[in-house]
């Protein structure tokens, strides 16, 4: 099974962009990649996900390179509530997610 | 929206109890799934089922159990609880085939004493 590299901590100014990075180098050709978050105490949230192109949604942007071995995920004015843990996560061939420890994101005023 | 429901919030129980964890989904999912997230370990795959009676082991199924009688409710069933099954345990749901998100409840954050 595929697995994720994610900083464990990042901070972003209130109004700005938050920029997420993720490696996933053993990624194969059909595997997507999803983005949840999880704030204390509740259940993951899905928020985007994506093959090979570019996606783009109410809640975020998810950008994939072009070898598929990474990928970003921005939110392009981040507000106080999205403060959470962010999973980049690749699905496993039992069709779970496979979580990693993903990234606190702290969002500051 | 796709909406998965999760009895408690919160449960306390005794040591030896059988403890019955449901869950509930509203879009017609064939897969369920059952995990439990602890510090510094993520999020940890217990049972999933892909259909109504059919069940399948993850990583983690030891001491636990699961019952799908009807296609929407996936319940766990700590045979007899421990200390150490205390965690976060997490229900999602997803359709067949595709590449669509799993869809979690809030989650049930079960102490055992």
């Amino acid at each position: 099974d595929a697995k994720t590299t994610q900083p464990p901590s990042m901070d972003c100014a209130e109004g700005r962009a938050a920029n997420l990075p993720c490696n996933h180098s053993t990624i194969s050709g059909n595997e997507y990649v999803y983005w949840y978050r999880q704030i204390h105490s509740q259940g993951p949230q899905y928020i985007i996900h994506g093959l090979k192109n570019n996606e783009t949604n109410e809640m975020a942007s998810l950008i994939i390179t072009e070898d598929r071995k990474s990928s970003t995920l921005i939110l392009p004015h981040a507000t106080l509530r999205d403060t959470a843990v962010y999973y980049c996560i690749v699905r496993g061939s039992q069709g779970n997610l496979i979580f990693g420890k993903g990234t606190k994101l702290s969002v500051k005023p | 929206d796709v909406k998965v429901t999760q009895s408690s919030r919160y449960l306390v129980k005794r040591t030896g109890e059988k403890v019955f964890l449901e869950c509930v989904q509203d879009m017609d999912h064939e897969n369920m799934f059952w995990y439990r997230q602890d510090p510094g370990l993520g999020l940890r795959l217990i049972y999933f089922s892909y259909d109504v009676k059919m069940k399948e082991k993850g990583d983690i199924p030891e001491g636990y159990s699961v019952s799908r009688e009807k296609k929407e409710r996936f319940s766990l069933i700590l045979e007899s609880a421990s200390t150490n099954q205390t965690s976060m345990y997490l229900c999602a749901s997803i359709l067949t085939g595709g590449s669509q998100p799993q869809h979690f409840g809030d989650g049930t954050r079960l102490s055992i004493l």
